[in-house]
């Protein structure tokens, strides 16, 4: 089991235009959260899908996403990027009620 | 407001020598209370949960509810423990989770 991988592993875009980020959950997982890791700054919380519905959503503009497919992978869209929108965005799976998550190793957005 | 404090971007310390990571936490409630590690080149990984009561690597954290906090603890350091450290807060199953900072611990020689 690779655990949970996403794509890609870098991207660089310029302000404007929409991105979309992708992530596997791990094998067995059925749960996938989405945080932004700032330069710096720890991960902070996007939205959550279960079930192909947005279970729990952040601080986050309406930019910011998302989808999960029947196959429990999932999609980060964001829309009108701006400078500070540059990041790693982070992947995380989890099995329904149980609260551990695993992480994938990020993507990281540069906006120019 | 919930949230997770760590105070020092960045620690120091000798190989042999105790380490003690600190975080302070708010939350209205019984939060579920974590330490995340990201080491070089590598994805951010659970290193313990307060629940499980368990050393992991020679780390130990207690949870002090009284003084809001969730110190990582290791009587003696050593060079491969050098990495970023995450402290971090869910409310319940299936829910966010609310991370600090980060703390980098760098091991000297």
């Amino acid at each position: 089991d690779a655990g949970v991988t996403q794509s890609p592993t870098h991207l660089i875009k310029t302000r404007g235009q929409q991105v979309t980020l992708r992530c596997s959950p791990k094998s067995g997982h059925d749960t996938v959260s989405w945080y932004q890791q700032a330069l710096g700054q720890g991960p902070q919380f996007i939205f959550q899908y279960y079930e192909e519905e947005e279970r729990q959503r952040g601080n986050f503009p309406d930019r910011f996403s998302g989808h999960q497919f029947p196959n429990y992978s999932s999609e980060l869209n964001v829309n009108a990027l701006l400078l500070g929108d540059s990041a790693l965005y982070l992947c995380a799976s989890s099995l329904k009620g149980r609260v551990e998550q695993y992480f994938g190793p990020g993507t990281r957005l540069t906006v120019t | 407001a919930q949230r997770v404090t760590q105070p020092e971007k960045l620690l120091s310390v000798f190989k042999g020598a105790p380490v003690e990571l600190k975080c302070n936490y708010s939350y209205s409630g019984s939060p579920e209370l974590f330490w995340y590690v990201q080491y070089s080149r590598q994805r951010l990984q659970l290193l313990l949960r307060h629940i499980s009561r368990e050393s992991i690597k020679g780390f130990t954290a207690d949870l002090n509810k009284g003084e809001t906090s969730f110190h990582l603890k290791k009587p003696f350091a050593q060079e491969e423990d050098s990495a970023m450290y995450y402290c971090a807060l869910s409310g319940n199953r299936d829910d966010k989770i609310i991370f600090g900072k980060g703390t980098r611990l760098h091991i000297l020689p």
